[in-house]
């Protein structure tokens, strides 16, 4: 059974605090992972899609990073603003062609 | 680029009832999925279609839920009959075509729809 972890299930973070939260997937036949937030009431959008290990990618003030090997991905987000509250959800493809979604992080930015 | 469409945005109905979903994929994606997403849980693969063929239906509960994806472009997902438990957000998501290059599996979602079961 494939199984995807995130942590914590949700965050409560004062605006301007740094804070960072985890995927955790299966190390074997790895083959993609994605990151989405997701705002109430819109579409899930697309953070950041990561394929090799080590990867680390940058949007913004929003960061995320890989270890395939040992099955996890972290995303940073630095100096919080109201408008980083959502959920966020991660994403994990096999080779076989297997997608899997955490059933998130939802983060809350306090003013 | 238009997004993904969806609709209705938000759907109640009693059990026992049925109900169907549309989506309309941005153009030229070739693949499309349907995800139900329930209260606290993480988005679950319903199906995927490629074009008009069905890749993965393994979740779909096939005994009240029906899916297809007529001349592979928009689909529409029924429930019949519906249960309490179908209470949930309806998702569809499009990928582009992926012969050219390795595919990311990247998706584009639409933005859902909330249905509730009374």
């Amino acid at each position: 059974i494939l199984n995807v972890e995130q942590s914590p299930q949700s965050l409560h973070v004062q605006e301007g605090d740094s804070t960072n939260f985890t995927c955790s997937f299966p190390s074997s036949n790895f083959y993609a992972l994605h990151w989405y937030r997701w705002e109430t009431a819109k579409s899930p959008e697309a953070l950041f899609v990561m394929t090799l290990n080590g990867d680390e990618k940058k949007k913004g003030r929003i960061s995320a990073t890989l270890n395939t090997k040992e099955g996890y991905s972290y995303l940073y987000i630095k100096g919080s603003q109201p408008e980083d509250s959502a959920t966020y959800l991660c994403a994990f493809i096999n080779r076989d062609d297997k997608i899997i979604f955490g059933k998130g992080t939802r983060l809350h930015i306090l003013p | 680029e238009a997004g993904v469409a969806q609709s209705p945005r938000y759907k109640i109905i009693e059990k026992r009832q049925s109900v169907a979903f549309w989506c309309n994929p941005i153009s030229g994606h070739a693949t499309l999925y349907w995800y139900q997403q329930i209260l606290g849980q993480g988005p679950k693969l319903l199906i995927q279609f490629q074009n008009n063929g069905v890749v993965d239906d393994s979740q779909l509960p096939k005994d009240r839920f029906s899916a297809e994806r007529l001349k592979g472009v928009d689909s529409t997902l029924k429930i019949q009959p519906a249960k309490l438990e179908d209470s949930a957000v309806y998702l569809c998501a499009s990928s582009p075509l992926f012969e050219v290059a390795l595919p990311t599996y990247e998706q584009y979602f639409g933005p859902g729809t909330r249905l509730t079961v009374t």
